[in-house]
């Protein structure tokens, strides 16, 4: 069975613009997490997609946004990037309320 | 607020030796689970054990093994005959299954293991 995946792996950005990622659960999958992770703030949670419907959302500003498609493919957006959102990218799938959670390598986001 | 707290930024352990990370945390709820994840350096994370809060007996997996003290708010993680495999980062984690799959994370412990 394939792993979750995510394109793309690395990104390069400047300032003011916007960036979309993408993440593909592993088949039958249908919860997808999204994860910021970076050396000042660790690990946060940003948002989760379950059945095309936001059923958690983390703290961060409405710039960062998501969604889900129907064949549970996720992705997400962030507008108007800043420096700081310089960051990996991570997302995990699960099958739905179920325990275990599978990460993807994540996307490297760089802000110049 | 649930706060999950890894006190020890690093460790070190000789190859085949023991090592504990240790791990806190803060909830008032009484259903939750625990969990600890390795990131190794190429960064893919990966589930090493889960503990469930209702189950008094601690969870093992192979070399790894918890000490769940559910009155302490404690869940620390023992790796015993540690191998140079075993270096990562590695995350204490919290999740209130109300609230579907949101993890909270602690801060990580880097792990080194000498040879």
């Amino acid at each position: 069975k394939a792993g979750v995946t995510q394109t793309p792996r690395y990104l390069i950005k400047t300032r003011g613009q916007q960036v979309t990622l993408s993440c593909s659960p592993i088949s039958g999958h249908r919860s997808v997490s999204w994860y910021q992770q970076t050396p000042g703030q660790g690990l946060q949670f940003l948002f989760e997609y379950f059945s095309e419907t936001q059923r958690n959302k983390g703290n961060f500003p409405g710039r960062f946004s998501g969604r889900q498609f129907s064949n549970s493919r996720s992705e997400m957006n962030v507008s108007t990037l800043e420096l700081g959102d310089s960051a990996l990218y991570l997302c995990a799938s699960s099958i739905g309320t179920g325990i275990e959670q599978y990460f993807g390598p994540g996307t490297r986001l760089t802000v110049t | 607020a649930q706060t999950v707290t890894q006190s020890q930024p690093e460790m070190s352990v000789q190859e085949a030796e023991t090592v504990t990370l240790s791990c806190t945390y803060d909830t008032s709820e009484s259903d939750y689970y625990l969990f600890w994840y390795k990131q190794p350096p190429s960064r893919q994370m990966i589930l090493v054990i889960r503990q469930e809060a209702y189950k008094q007996q601690n969870a093992t997996e192979n070399r790894f093994s918890v000490n769940f003290q559910k009155a302490a708010k404690s869940f620390s993680l023992k790796i015993s005959d540690s191998q140079l495999g075993d270096a990562a980062m590695y995350f204490c984690a919290y999740k209130v299954p109300e609230y579907g799959n949101k993890l909270v994370f602690g801060a990580g412990t880097i792990l080194r293991v000498k040879s």
